[in-house]
């Protein structure tokens, strides 16, 4: 079974929908790390946020926020106000201690943003 | 500061050939890793290490290899290339493991024919 899944392998908005990619993951370990990386078109990644696994509150920079539930195992990510530069994949990943604190990425999510 | 690069930026082998991906960071990071990328598959880590002289196997090790000589660099070896390893590699380097950010160079497009 995947660690980290983001069902949505494609999403296509037009500009200022909002639009939420999901992340769901699967762990036993009670201390762990979430993340979100951006993959633009020019193929770069670009960290976004890290979460750990004692902090449950919701966090928002921006246009970007992110829920995160254990009750549910999952780490999304919204964007409000969608933008033509916001076209990317986005990654959700996580780190386990079980797991050599190795990062297991999700299979990610291309969002396309049209104007 | 450069962060991490990568070179060659492209490269076409030819199955069994072998060659040296090169990865160097100057942020004096102790952890450094390599991962593949594959369409629908995100990002997969083909070995990593947590300082210089001190290698281990990710999920995907297999036609790989590395060493860890000095903190900057952690080059990636394919020993005998196969059209299974086209693919766009990744290096990265963080801080640490666990909790911190992992900083990631521009990539290499690999293609084997």
């Amino acid at each position: 079974a995947q660690k980290v899944t983001q069902a949505q392998t494609e999403i296509s908005v037009v500009e200022k929908e909002d639009v939420t990619l999901d992340c769901v993951y699967e762990t036993r370990d009670t201390t762990y790390y979430l993340f979100w990386y951006k993959q633009p078109p020019s193929g770069e990644l670009v960290f976004l946020i890290r979460r750990n696994s004692f902090d449950e509150q919701n966090e928002i920079s921006g246009r970007y926020s992110w829920n995160f539930q254990k009750s549910t195992s999952s780490f999304n990510f919204t964007i409000t106000a969608s933008q033509v530069v916001d076209s990317a994949v986005y990654f959700c990943a996580l780190s386990e201690a079980s797991a050599g604190n190795m990062l297991t990425f999700g299979g990610g999510t291309r969002l396309m943003v049209k104007p | 500061n450069a962060g991490v690069t990568q070179t060659p930026k492209f490269q076409v082998l030819k199955t069994g050939q072998s060659m040296t991906l090169q990865c160097a960071q100057d942020m004096n990071h102790e952890y450094m890793s390599w991962y593949r990328q594959d369409p629908g598959m995100g990002l997969r880590l083909i070995h990593y290490s947590v300082g210089a002289g001190i290698t281990d196997q990710g999920e995907v090790p297999n036609g790989y290899n590395v060493s860890r000589s000095t903190t900057e660099d952690f080059p990636l070896r394919l020993l005998s290339a196969a059209p299974s390893q086209t693919s766009v590699y990744f290096c990265a380097s963080s801080q640490g493991q666990g909790a911190y950010e992992q900083y990631f160079g521009p990539g290499t497009r690999l293609t084997v024919t």
